[in-house]
C-alpha cells in the first residue's frame, strides 16, 4: 500500500487565495484525521471523518476553514480566504477504527503550507 | 480541557547514550500512544500504552496511569532516532481524540 497521500507537498500563496489540502487515505480505512502543526501550538486535530462523515470538527479554527469527504478515497480541507496565521504543516491521517480503542493511526507526510 | 506537557523540551546526547523521555497530563486518560516526528517531518507511532510497560528493541514505555505519566526509555541511542517524541493522550471529553504533547526535541551525535 503506498499509505496515506497527501498533496500538494508544499504550497505557498498570498493572503487572501483560498488554499486547497488534499488526502487520499489508505484504502480500507475507515476513519480520517486532518491535523496541523504549528510551532505555537503543536499538533492539533481539526477534524475527522468516519465513513466520509465528520464526527468532531470542534479542533477547526474559524468558518474560513472547511473540510469535506466525498468518498471514502478522498478528503479535502480547504481555507478561505487564507492569512498568514494559518502557514503551518498539514497533516492526513487515516485509521481501521476509532480512536477509543487502539487503532493505529497513519500519517501522511504533509503538506507545508506557508501564507505571505 | 486536558493539559498535556512533556519533559524535557529538548536534548542532546552521544551515540551510545541512553535517555528518559516524560510525558505529564492532567486527568485520567483511556490511552496514549508515543510517536517519532523524524528530521522529514514523518510521524510515526511507536507504543500504544494506556498502561502497564512495553518494549520495542531499544525503545521501551511505562505508563503509570493512576499518577498521570508515562516514560519513553530510549536505550543505546543512534543518530537515527533524532527528531521530535510526542506522546498523545486520548480525551473522552465530547467525542474520542488524541491531545498531543509538547514535545520533546532529540538529537543524537555521531
Amino acid at each position: 500500500d503506498a499509505g496515506v497521500i497527501q498533496s500538494p507537498r508544499h504550497e505557498v500563496t498570498e493572503m487572501g487565495q483560498e488554499v486547497t489540502l488534499r488526502c487520499k487515505p489508505i484504502s480500507g480505512h475507515d476513519y480520517l484525521f486532518w491535523y496541523r502543526q504549528t510551532m505555537m501550538r503543536g499538533l492539533e486535530l481539526l477534524i475527522y471523518f468516519n465513513n466520509n462523515v465528520p464526527i468532531d470538527d470542534s479542533g477547526m479554527p474559524e468558518d474560513r476553514f472547511s473540510a469535506k469527504m466525498p468518498n471514502a478515497s478522498f478528503s479535502t480541507l480547504k481555507i478561505q480566504p487564507s492569512e498568514p496565521r494559518d502557514s503551518a504543516v498539514y497533516f492526513c491521517a487515516s485509521s481501521t477504527g476509532p480512536p477509543s480503542s487502539y487503532n493505529e493511526q497513519f500519517f501522511g507526510p504533509g503538506t507545508r503550507l506557508t501564507v505571505l | 480541557g486536558i493539559q498535556v506537557e512533556q519533559s524535557p523540551p529538548d536534548l542532546i546526547l552521544q551515540e551510545g547514550a541512553n535517555s528518559t523521555l516524560r510525558c505529564n497530563f492532567s486527568d485520567s486518560v483511556n490511552n496514549l500512544q508515543w510517536f517519532h516526528q523524524n528530521p522529514w517531518g514523518q510521524l510515526i507511532n511507536l507504543f500504544y500504552i494506556p498502561s502497564g510497560t512495553k518494549q520495542n528493541g531499544r525503545l521501551s514505555a511505562t505508563t503509570v496511569a493512576t499518577e498521570r505519566y508515562s516514560l519513553l526509555y530510549i536505550s543505546s541511542s543512534q543518530t537515527t532516532d533524532s527528531g521530535v517524541y510526542f506522546c498523545a493522550v486520548l480525551t473522552t471529553s465530547g467525542t474520542y481524540k488524541y491531545i498531543f504533547g509538547t514535545g520533546t526535541r532529540l538529537k543524537v551525535l555521531a
